[in-house]
């Protein structure tokens, strides 16, 4: 068990691009999380998904947004038409099902949006 | 909505001695999990201690233990022999019904001097 894999961990962007993070969770885990924290904040919550399908979304996660987890397993974050604003660290962390909601969290992808 | 405060953006605690990091949340509701996180320069989150509302007793993991004050809705830290490793970020996060979804204090940036 290697833990929560985040890939990559660094992005350099210009404004305007579209980026792509992709996250590997715990091999079991049947939950996965994104979180968003920026400089000097606690992290925020972005999306769920129990397996497959995606059960929740923040009002934080607008249209340039969108997360998958295709297949139940590895899950992908994609942000269009990338802003300066959207500069942050981007969190993933899975769960198991009955694990009294105990998170395992990546190291996270460090966006920069020049 | 759900708030979680943390009044200490930055403490200090000499090596081997006790340190106490304070945690305040509002809610409403009767059902609620309170963590402790620990951010390393490594960045990623570390669950450190776990809290379900509905227990009276204080939670408690080796060197760290909680003081939860239910009805006052606060929920410190203490770290009992500080440890030069223990110098992190610590996060205060509330859960209520929706799980998975933290709702992540500013945090406290923790020194220990040797």
């Amino acid at each position: 068990d290697t833990g929560v894999s985040q890939d990559p961990r660094h992005k350099i962007t210009k404004r305007g691009q579209n980026v792509t993070f992709r996250c590997d969770p715990i091999s079991e885990h049947n939950r996965l999380y994104w979180y968003r924290q920026t400089l000097g904040q606690g992290p925020e919550f972005l999306t769920y998904f129990q397996n497959e399908a995606q059960l929740e979304k923040s009002r934080l996660l607008s249209d340039r947004f969108s997360a998958e987890r295709p297949k139940g397993s590895f899950s992908t974050l994609e942000i269009q038409r990338t802003e300066q604003g959207d500069s942050a660290m981007y969190l993933c962390a899975s769960s198991y099902i009955g694990s009294n909601e105990k998170l395992f969290f990546g190291s996270g992808t460090q966006l920069s949006v020049l | 909505a759900q708030t979680v405060t943390q009044s200490q953006p930055e403490m200090s605690v000499q090596e081997a001695e006790t340190v106490t990091l304070s945690c305040t949340y509002d809610t409403s509701e009767s059902d609620y999990y309170l963590f402790w996180y620990k951010q390393p320069p490594s960045r990623q989150m570390i669950l450190v201690i776990r809290q379900e509302a509905y227990k009276q007793q204080n939670a408690t993991e080796n060197r760290f233990s909680v003081n939860f004050q239910k009805a006052a809705k606060s929920f410190s830290l203490k770290i009992s022999d500080s440890q030069l490793g223990d110098a992190a970020m610590y996060f205060c996060a509330y859960e209520g019904g929706s799980q998975g979804n933290l709702i992540f204090g500013k945090g406290t940036k923790l020194s220990v001097k040797p």
